[in-house]
């Protein structure tokens, strides 16, 4: 059975920063490219970054680039987000979502979330 | 950036009804277009993908169509555990991007 279980998320303030974990298991992981998309309270879903199996490929959403940094463990089966220079608009829940069929970047399995909240 | 619009916003309709959710795209996204749907408090769950292609353990009353910049998420007859929000999401191009949801709720 596929897993994914995020950790890291808190209260920050802006300008801090933060690592969220997702622990995935049940498939193999090195096989599967791997992304974070984030909610924020109420509102729609926004795709934040995506690596590939191998770690080599890495994409992010305009928003967050040069403050957030995505990256693997594949010895762990592990994925990770470094969220740098936090903004309150960065507040939401974040969900690491595993991709389809390897490097499709559509995902069939979803995280529960964690929840990151920017505010002083 | 391509932007997805989805329409209506709202959808209110009773069970046994169709429910038919457009996806529409500011330029093509050939056939790579997907629809998740959230029930609160969940994550996203995958409903089709590729336009057309239902995901694994998805009933045969959901359905997909369309290619290129236009696209039709169809629910022949609402069961009481489809009242619930529908993204679409293409993955024709970076960055990748979602609509902004129609809400399918309890006429």
């Amino acid at each position: 059975e596929v897993q994914l279980v995020e950790s890291g998320g808190g209260l920050v303030q802006p300008g801090g920063s933060l690592r969220l974990s997702c622990a995935a298991s049940g498939f193999t992981f090195i096989t599967y490219a791997m992304s974070w998309v984030r909610q924020a309270p109420g509102k729609g879903l926004e795709w934040v970054s995506a690596i590939s199996g191998s770690g080599s490929s890495t994409n992010y959403a305009d928003s967050v680039r040069g403050r957030f940094t995505i990256s693997r463990d594949n010895s762990k089966n592990t994925l990770y987000l470094q969220l740098n220079s936090l903004r309150a608009e960065d507040t939401a829940i974040y969900y690491c979502a595993k991709d389809r069929g390897g490097s499709n970047y559509d995902f069939d399995y979803w995280g529960q979330g964690t929840l990151v909240t920017v505010s002083s | 950036e391509i932007v997805l619009t989805q329409s209506p916003a709202t959808l209110s309709l009773s069970p046994g009804e169709r429910a038919t959710l457009s996806c529409r795209a500011s330029q093509s996204v050939s056939s790579y277009l997907a629809w998740y749907q959230q029930k609160p408090g969940q994550a996203p769950r995958l409903i089709i993908y590729d336009a057309s292609n239902r995901a694994t353990g998805i009933p045969a009353r959901f359905s997909g169509s369309g290619s290129g910049t236009d696209f039709t998420l169809t629910i022949s007859s609402l069961e009481p555990e489809d009242f619930a929000l529908y993204y679409c999401q293409q993955r024709s191009n970076w960055p990748l991007t979602f609509g902004g949801g129609t809400k399918v709720e309890i006429k």
